[in-house]
């Protein structure tokens, strides 16, 4: 069973719009959260992370929300721009020694139409 | 610095041969592992390393094996390939100090078992 879910395969935003990707988790016992961008043929590469203690994390253009209580988290992205399409994976990680094992969603396929 | 570098890009074996996936980073982390990534599922544990001399198991460790003689290489050997070992496979390092550390990533080993 998925711990981390995106329920969304793929998503389309028009160039200066609102992207928004979510991720979705099932273990209460994780407390550290991390969205990583990955184009073709690349590895992945990290965006922004935050902790559980928590709600919001701003990094430029790319703000991270955490709803503990839904388990939820969402990446938003504002404005979006052509080069921010590639796959949006979100990770999660646990406490103390599971720090570094990395629980990864399946990906969402951002597009941002120019 | 070169960050983390992966050989060879692809790869293709038949079933029942042997291999090594080569990984080595220039960062000095401590950490450093082997996730695989297949369509629809995200990326997943393999195996993982705290320091030269220790690894340990991930979430799906079966038909791989490691080691870390040094800081710098984690080399991940497939025994026996078996075509449900067809995947996208990364290395990632990353700091081992307290608190949460983003990992880096390598491009990745695209290998195809026939």
């Amino acid at each position: 069973d998925q711990q981390v879910k995106q329920n969304s395969p793929s998503l389309s935003v028009q160039e200066g719009r609102i992207s928004i990707l979510n991720c979705d988790y099932t273990n209460s016992m994780f407390d550290y959260f991390l969205w990583y961008k990955k184009y073709p043929a690349e590895g992945p590469t990290f965006l922004i992370s935050i902790s559980s203690i928590k709600d919001k994390n701003e990094d430029g253009r790319f703000t991270v929300f955490l709803n503990k209580s839904a388990k939820h988290l969402s990446l938003h992205i504002v404005p979006s721009q052509p080069g921010d399409s590639a796959v949006y994976f979100c990770a999660a990680s646990g406490a103390d020694g599971s720090a570094r094992q990395l629980t990864f969603g399946s990906g969402t396929q951002l597009t941002v139409l120019p | 610095n070169a960050g983390v570098t992966q050989t060879p890009k692809f790869q293709v074996l038949k079933t029942g041969q042997s291999m090594t996936l080569q990984c080595a980073q220039d960062m000095n982390h401590e950490y450093m592992s082997w996730y695989r990534q297949d369509p629809g599922m995200g990326l997943r544990l393999i195996h993982y390393s705290v320091g030269a001399g220790i690894t340990d198991q991930g979430e799906v460790p079966n038909g791989y094996n490691v080691s870390r003689s040094t800081t710098e290489d984690f080399p991940l050997r497939l025994l026996s390939a078996a075509p449900s070992q067809t995947s996208v496979y990364f290395c990632a390092s990353s700091y081992l100090r307290t608190g949460h550390n983003e990992q880096f990533f390598g491009p990745g080993t695209r290998l195809t078992v026939l």
